[in-house]
């Protein structure tokens, strides 16, 4: 049982360029999520879903993209990356939004230079 | 914002027991709160959760004022694996129950 996986570990990327962060769970959660947290901050919600097919934007969505085809996958992409996006990335899923407890990844370190 | 207010802050001596306080004043009648940690940047890991009475389980105790006001998470027997980012959070209705993180409280367990 993998729980939640997040690929890839570590990432350097140019200003302009774009990559996806992948996130895939075994946990037949419906709900997922992904977070980034900056340096001594707490988590900011980028966006969410709550099953496969349904979307929705957090509190930090600008310069992100999600998509959600199955129940397991939930990738975050980033186009023309830019610094600011510089943080690490956490996915997380539950079974639910009430009296559940989310499971996260171990995070994507990303650095825009 | 985060709905929750915790020390920055806390040292507790290895084999004593950690007691970190949050104050949640505006909490409504069914919101949850709950605990996570977060050690040297992994990811965050549950803990703790509850609604109006108080909680234990294998990792530590939830104690939630009468009022509902304030908590208290209490680890009981803290080793050095315990230093660790704590964050207390009210599972928020009105943004679709996500979870809004705080700062948290840096917890350093000395020897």
């Amino acid at each position: 049982n993998a729980g939640v996986t997040q690929t890839p570990k570590f990432r350097i990327l140019k200003i302009g360029q774009s990559m996806t962060l992948q996130c895939a769970q075994d946990m037949n959660h419906n709900y997922m999520y992904w977070y980034r947290q900056d340096p001594g901050m707490g988590l900011k919600l980028i966006y969410y879903s709550v099953g496969a097919g349904i979307t929705d934007k957090g509190e930090v969505p600008n310069g992100y993209n999600v998509s959600r085809s199955t129940t397991e996958d939930f990738p975050l992409r980033l186009e023309l990356a830019a610094p600011s996006q510089t943080s690490v990335y956490f996915c997380a899923s539950e079974k639910g939004t009430m009296n559940t407890e989310a499971f996260f990844g171990q995070g994507t370190r990303l650095t825009v230079v | 914002d985060a709905k929750t207010t915790q020390p920055p802050s806390m040292d507790c001596a290895e084999g004593r027991a950690a007691n970190l306080p949050c104050n949640h004043s505006t909490i409504s009648g069914n919101e949850y709160v709950y605990w996570y940690r977060q050690i040297h940047s992994q990811g965050p890991q549950y803990i703790i959760h509850g609604l109006k009475n108080n909680e234990t389980n294998e990792m530590a105790s939830l104690i939630i004022t009468e009022d509902r006001k304030s908590s208290t998470l209490i680890l009981p027997h803290a080793t050095l694996r315990d230093t660790a980012v704590y964050y207390c959070i009210v599972r928020v209705r009105d943004s679709n129950y996500q979870l809004i993180w705080g700062a948290g409280t840096k917890l350093i367990i000395k020897p």
